[in-house]
């Protein structure tokens, strides 16, 4: 069975920073390419941004609002995705999933809230 | 690529015919797919490459279109069925999603 489980989410104030993690299991996850997309409260989907497999190669992908404050990384070793975010703003509120998939949503985890706020 | 879905919200009786709505700002070819979001729970594919419907969804979903406008088709709505529905293409970065319809029963 395969499972995303993300963990970080919480309260930060403006202009701080947070890093997500997901622990993957129940798939090969070297091979596969993962992200991140945020659901604001009460709002729709937003993609924040992918990363390849090592075997596909290429650029990790940001969408525009989070592109230069936002880092997504990998530890294949350990099955794990992160997300680490800066420059935060109340813009940046949404609940963040952990997803496998290239260009369509495969999984999700449940999802880690994050909140900025003063 | 901006996308865009009408209308906002549905309201249908079990049994009848729901028609979703949605439309590219620039073509996407078929590169479209469809996510149903039940209250309380993630999202999930029903329909990809505008048309094919994902394992293990009903055949009452249907999905079409190709270019810059689809279509979402929920023939014999059910109590099940209450859900937002998003659009998404995937034919170029930054993948979007459109804002969503919310099917409601009646």
């Amino acid at each position: 069975e395969v499972q995303l489980v993300e963990s970080g989410g919480g309260l930060v104030k403006p202009g701080g920073s947070l890093r997500l993690s997901c622990a993957a299991s129940g798939f090969t996850f070297r091979n596969a390419w993962m992200g991140w997309v945020r659901q604001a409260p009460g709002k729709g989907l937003e993609w924040v941004g992918r990363v390849p497999s090592e075997a596909a190669g290429g650029t990790t992908d940001y969408a525009a609002p989070v592109k230069g404050r936002f880092t997504i990384s990998r530890d294949d070793s350990k099955s794990t995705l992160f997300l680490q975010m800066s420059g935060l703003s109340t813009e940046d509120t949404a609940v963040y999933y952990c997803t496998s998939g290239s260009v369509l949503v495969d999984f999700w985890g449940q999802g880690t809230l994050v909140t900025v706020s003063s | 690529i901006v996308m865009t879905q009408s209308p906002a919200t549905l309201s249908v009786s079990p049994g009848e015919t729901a028609t979703l709505s949605c439309r590219a700002s620039q073509r996407v070819n078929t590169d479209l797919a469809w996510y149903q979001q039940k209250p309380g729970q993630v999202p999930k594919v029903l329909i990809y490459a505008a048309s094919m419907r994902a394992t293990g969804i009903p055949a009452r979903f249907s999905g079409s279109g190709s270019g810059t406008g689809f279509t979402l088709t929920i023939s014999g709505v059910q109590s099940e069925d209450v859900a937002v529905y998003y659009c998404q293409h995937y034919n170029s970065w930054p993948l979007t999603f459109g804002p969503g319809t919310k099917v409601e029963i009646k």
